[in-house]
């Protein structure tokens, strides 16, 4: 069984400041761990992955994660806000048993302040 | 990367008919994915899109309401059947066009509202 969590239903940064959005997983198996963003009426854009290679992943715009396995979290950051960053955010879990299944988390909805 | 186009974007339907969604891939995929994104909410998977065989549906989703159909390995239909405002939601289908490491690419999505 897999599930996904992200700790925050909305985030409010000004622009400029760091980003910080929490995502912990639950995986029986070894799991495959994504960021996507999705902006008002526009489709899904992956941000970053991990596929158990480097736990520190970087991906487009600025934007990395990390795979802490001892606490299973998979938290996305980003050092400056810039306020295209403002959308809804989804960490996802796939294990590796079930290819392509992907469990979506809540999503976190990020609002940027000039 | 693939290129995913979906058809219709949106449609606003009445009560009790059906609407059946394409999803248009520009090269050949392994996989395709149906998901629902009701208002506010986030995706939940609908079912795995087989080639030349029935889709493998998730719990809580069932080839009644929801017949899927893949005849090749570029394009898969979703129908929704004898719709009702519980189905107004955004329907997306997802493709994994490379086997490893499972990046799975969405298309723009449709826009379902029924009335």
């Amino acid at each position: 069984a897999q599930s996904v969590t992200q700790l925050d239903s909305h985030v409010s940064v000004s622009e400029g400041t760091p980003v910080l959005l929490r995502c912990n997983y639950s995986s029986s198996y070894s799991p495959s761990l994504f960021w996507y963003v999705q902006h008002p009426n526009k489709g899904l854009q992956l941000l970053l992955k991990y596929t158990s290679a480097a736990t520190l992943v970087k991906g487009i715009n600025g934007f990395e994660a990390e795979f802490k396995k001892s606490e299973t979290s998979f938290h996305l950051t980003k050092p400056s806000a810039h306020m295209s960053d403002a959308a809804e955010y989804f960490c996802v879990v796939s294990p590796s048993d079930s290819w392509g299944k992907f469990q979506f988390g809540a999503g976190t909805q990020v609002v940027v302040t000039p | 990367s693939a290129v995913i186009s979906q058809k219709p974007s949106r449609d606003i339907c009445q009560r009790g008919t059906s609407l059946t969604i394409q999803c248009q891939v520009d090269s050949q995929v392994t996989m395709m994915f149906w998901y629902r994104q009701q208002p506010g909410q986030s995706l939940t998977l609908i079912a795995t899109a087989n080639q030349g065989s029935e889709a493998t549906y998730e719990s809580g989703f069932v080839i009644d309401k929801f017949p899927i159909s893949r005849p090749n390995l570029t394009f898969s239909t979703l129908t929704v059947s004898n719709m009702s405002p519980e189905d107004s939601s955004i329907y997306l289908c997802s493709v994994v066009w490379r086997e490893v490491p499972y990046e799975q690419y969405f298309g723009p999505g449709t826009r379902l509202t029924v009335t």
